[in-house]
């Protein structure tokens, strides 16, 4: 299977900031990566897919990079609502994985 | 609107047996994978497998192989997660969740998430 590693696991930040979440896979996954948001209690949301295409309606602060096995998700100016946690999965193999998570708290 | 509804939360004794259930609406249901994810309490989300809709056809993750099972009903466009011989375990969130690619060349991605059903495992 193909591992998914996320880092940092939590990250502290203020509103405002402009934040980099990183996620590496075990081996090339071409573009097939996608990047949610899950807030407490809540079903995670798609953000981000094929690495960097934004989903509807999502603000455009948010943004996606990388191809092969290295791949980022920026927030540039970071939000009250943004605090929460991220997950990046690939979709290249039928066999799916996530990441272990971020998790984006306030400083 | 697009959505998927699944069934309210569950209390079983170690032993028994669950099935969760996800009903689709505002599209066609057979058109997209079903896939179902795990979240223990505190934990990241962990992906079980899918279900062809069209086929029935389900894979399993590494794990979730014997005890839990995939099915539908395409009747009613609802998938179903059954799993027998409950363990503490098992106690978590499970989501379904389409998965949907925007061209037959894109990556696919899961778009639309049910609102999670918790099973709880306990004497």
């Amino acid at each position: 299977d193909i591992q998914m590693t996320q880092s940092p696991s939590s990250l502290s930040a203020s509103v405002g900031d402009r934040v980099t979440i990183t996620c590496r896979a075990s081996q090339s996954i071409s573009s097939y990566l996608n990047w949610y948001q899950q807030k407490p209690g809540k079903a995670p949301k798609l953000l981000i897919y094929a690495a960097s295409s934004l989903q509807s309606g999502v603000p455009s602060r948010f943004s996606g990079s990388g191809s092969g096995t290295d791949f980022t998700l920026t927030i540039s100016s970071l939000q009250p609502e943004d605090f929460a946690t991220y997950y990046c999965q690939q979709s290249y193999s039928t066999l799916h994985t996530f990441g272990q998570g971020t998790k984006l708290e306030i400083k | 609107q697009v959505q998927l509804v699944q069934s309210g939360s569950e209390l079983k004794k170690p032993g028994a047996s669950v099935k969760v259930s996800c009903k689709a609406s505002g599209y066609t249901f057979t058109s997209y994978a079903m896939n179902w994810v795990r979240q223990a309490p505190g934990q990241g989300l962990e992906w079980m497998g899918w279900i062809n809709t069209n086929t029935g056809n389900p894979t399993y993750a590494q794990g979730f192989t014997g005890r839990f099972v995939f099915s539908l009903d395409t009747s009613v466009s609802t998938a179903y997660l059954q799993i027998s011989s409950l363990k503490a375990e098992d106690t978590a969130v499970y989501y379904c969740a389409r998965e949907w690619a925007p061209t037959v060349t894109t990556p696919s991605a899961f778009d639309i998430w049910g609102q999670g059903t918790m099973v709880t495992v306990s004497s």
